[in-house]
């Protein structure tokens, strides 16, 4: 199984529905990130989280709200689904680190959720 | 805006060449870290150097750092076709520690 699984991995949906992606991992890591992919545009940070009580918009927040309902759950919401949300999302994990390893780690990424807005 | 700005966007050599990717970054960092993104895959860790190293090496990657000039460079020697993906560089922002992406380099390796 893999260690960062996101699902849906695609969906397709009208403008104006609420949608929710889910990402889950087995990784035992403290921090989660949500990205969103357009072509041209690389990967930006939507939200992240450094434990479960901790919330932080990134560079791209308006239009999304999200929920770490566990350290192992990080979700992903879009309340009204607009088309230029359509986009490739990937959620991401992290570990902390300890003494020189702190705050250095690597990012380990899900297969992505494929989300087009009509 | 992006962190980081990868040139070029695209590259196309012949499986052998060496390919070299550069990353430009605005801000101060912790560290410089390199990713592989097969297509419409997830992105897949290659390789981290730290702010207060010059150059790194694993396998057939060499990453070097120019936190003067704020750019870093990929080189994969040796390239096969399944080399063949889009390449990242994402920093580890100093102050908050988040990591941001820069725009990437599609790389194409001709058998």
């Amino acid at each position: 199984d893999a260690d960062v699984t996101q699902t849906p991995r695609n969906r397709i949906t009208k403008t104006g529905k609420r949608i929710m992606l889910e990402c889950s991992q087995t990784k035992g890591h403290d921090r989660m990130y949500w990205y969103r992919q357009d072509p041209g545009l690389g990967l930006r940070l939507i939200y992240y989280s450094f434990d479960v009580k901790d919330i932080n918009k990134g560079e791209i927040s308006d239009g999304y709200s999200v929920s770490r309902q566990a350290q192992a759950k990080f979700s992903l919401s879009l309340e009204s689904a607009i088309p230029n949300q359509t986009a490739l999302y990937f959620c991401a994990t992290s570990d902390i680190g300890q003494g020189e390893l702190a705050n250095t780690g690597e990012l380990f990424f899900g297969e992505g959720s494929r989300l087009t807005v009509l | 805006s992006q962190q980081g700005e990868e040139d070029p966007q695209a590259l196309s050599i012949q499986e052998g060449e060496n390919a070299t990717m550069n990353c430009s970054y605005k801000t101060s960092i912790n560290n410089l870290q390199w990713y592989r993104q097969n297509s419409g895959r997830g992105l897949v860790h290659l390789i981290l150097i730290r702010s207060n190293e010059r150059e790194k090496h694993s396998g057939r990657l060499r990453v070097t750092l120019d936190t003067s000039k704020k750019s870093s460079s990929l080189l994969i020697t040796a390239s096969r076709a399944a080399d063949t993906a889009s390449y990242f560089c994402a920093t580890r922002d100093k102050g908050t520690y988040k990591y941001i992406f820069g725009t990437g380099t599609r790389l194409k390796v001709l058998a």
